[in-house]
């Protein structure tokens, strides 16, 4: 089955600084690739998602960009702020299948 | 719009024991997952329900148990608890897939004793 593999498990930068979490999947037949933050004591929440036949997406400060031959995808935070600091997840998942996730990444942003 | 209502909040059980979890998905969303989060572990996927059926399937013990109302209202059942049961059981519900735009209930904490 699918294994995803989620690096760095904390990561801590300066506010404006900017942060990267890388992730690995093991099935190529995965195309479905979302990212969830969960803030300290509430629910996870879809912060963005990339399908296999886009490369890159961006939305304001976030962005995810995905290489299928490598088989990883990695989110990307520019100028963060302390309201960024959070448990990020990744997942990924076949056809309309369960979402794998991976183990999560702290990100402390320090004003 | 209501979000994704998890009750109760918090359990305290003993070895041994059996409990129900509940779960009300967003208005209009047909398929209700569930994820057993615990530290270092991230999310596991349970099981997904979608028009009262289960769809999908985790690797857990079938001591978990679920089911899902016409009304897609979801519950949750663990018997024989363990300690190692202990976590945040997360429901998540979407529209129609089980795996895309997920919404998230703000989960139970069970403590097994």
């Amino acid at each position: 089955g699918e294994n995803v593999e989620q690096h760095p498990s904390t990561l801590s930068v300066q506010e404006g600084d900017s942060a990267v979490i890388k992730c690995t999947y093991s099935d190529s037949a995965s195309n479905y690739f979302p990212w969830y933050k969960q803030e300290l004591g509430k629910r996870p929440q879809l912060i963005i998602d990339i399908r296999s036949n886009v490369g890159e997406k961006k939305d304001q400060r976030i962005a995810v960009t995905l290489n299928k031959t490598a088989k990883h995808f990695s989110l990307h935070i520019t100028e963060t702020q302390p309201e960024d600091s959070a448990v990020y997840f990744c997942a990924a998942s076949t056809g309309f299948q369960k979402l794998v996730f991976g183990t999560g990444t702290r990100l402390l942003v320090s004003p | 719009k209501a979000g994704v209502t998890q009750t109760p909040r918090y359990l305290i059980k003993t070895r041994g024991q059996q409990v129900t979890l509940s779960c009300s998905p967003i208005s209009g969303h047909r398929s209700v997952s569930w994820y057993q989060q615990t530290p270092g572990q991230g999310l596991q996927f349970l099981f997904e329900y979608f028009s009262e059926t289960q769809r999908n399937k985790g690797n857990f013990p079938g001591r978990f148990s679920g089911r899902q109302f016409s009304n897609s209202r979801s519950e949750m059942n663990v018997s024989t608890l363990e300690l190692g049961d202990s976590a945040l059981y997360l429901c998540a519900s979407s529209l129609e897939a089980a795996n895309e735009k997920l919404f998230f209930g703000s989960g139970t904490q069970l403590s097994v004793l």
